[in-house]
């Protein structure tokens, strides 16, 4: 199985600029897609296709990627992005999930 | 408005049985094709079964961790999928999440139901 790695934590402060980073042990192409999950809430989709904005997601969020390593960057940060983000890719089968990155707004 | 209604969790003894049902609406749901992921107690996401529809001859798809044992359906009269789990293990024990996306073979996941619980536990 294709495994995604991500750093397990962040904490920065408002109005700075954050990158979350999500590796790959093999390439996925372009089939990645990234997902804010907020405590208690089910998992909602930012970005698809590495660099696609879902609709109705802030501007402030964007993807970037390909092959095995992959970025989600949210510039400015703001106090509601407190979240757990994760990836996941289906260029390889089965489609796997990265651990998740558990961001902190100082 | 897409919704998507997981119902039929619970508290299961290792070795026993419980069937989920989504409920949808909102989307034309004989054309979807669904997907079940759940997320375990360590909140790790993990894609359990798929089902393509009529015109893929509802293809289905497992996870090699509930292959034989999860059975995963749907009844487009009733806009409703369902997954069948047999033989439950203690490392079941997670969130199950009926999820569907609008980009089809992109498998990304734009629409999630709100999750139910499946503990297995003696």
């Amino acid at each position: 199985d294709t495994v995604l790695t991500q750093s397990p934590a962040l904490a920065v402060s408002p109005g700075e600029r954050v990158t979350i980073s999500c590796r790959a042990s093999e390439s996925v192409s372009t089939l990645m897609h990234w997902y804010q999950q907020k405590p208690g809430q089910q998992p909602t989709l930012l970005i698809y296709l590495a660099s696609n904005l879902e609709s109705g997601v802030p501007a402030r969020f964007s993807g970037s990627g390909s092959g095995t390593d992959f970025t989600l960057t949210i510039d400015p940060v703001e106090a509601d992005d407190t979240a757990t983000y994760y990836c996941q890719q289906s260029w390889n089968d089965p489609l796997t999930f990265g651990s998740g990155t558990k961001l902190e707004i100082k | 408005e897409v919704q998507l209604v997981e119902t039929g969790g619970g508290l299961v003894q290792p070795g026993k049985s419980l069937k989920l049902t989504c409920a949808t609406s909102g989307f034309t749901f004989s054309n979807a094709w669904m997907h079940w992921v759940r997320q375990s107690p360590e909140k790790q996401l993990e894609w359990v079964a798929q089902i393509k529809a009529k015109s893929n001859n509802y293809a289905t798809y497992y996870a090699e961790s509930v292959k034989g044992r999860f059975t995963i359906s749907r009844d487009d009269s009733k806009s409703s999928v369902y997954l069948q789990m047999n033989s439950l293990k203690e490392e079941d024990t997670a969130i199950y999440y009926c999820t569907w996306g609008t980009m089809g073979i992109t498998m990304a996941f734009d629409y999630w139901g709100q999750g139910v619980m499946v503990t297995v536990s003696s």
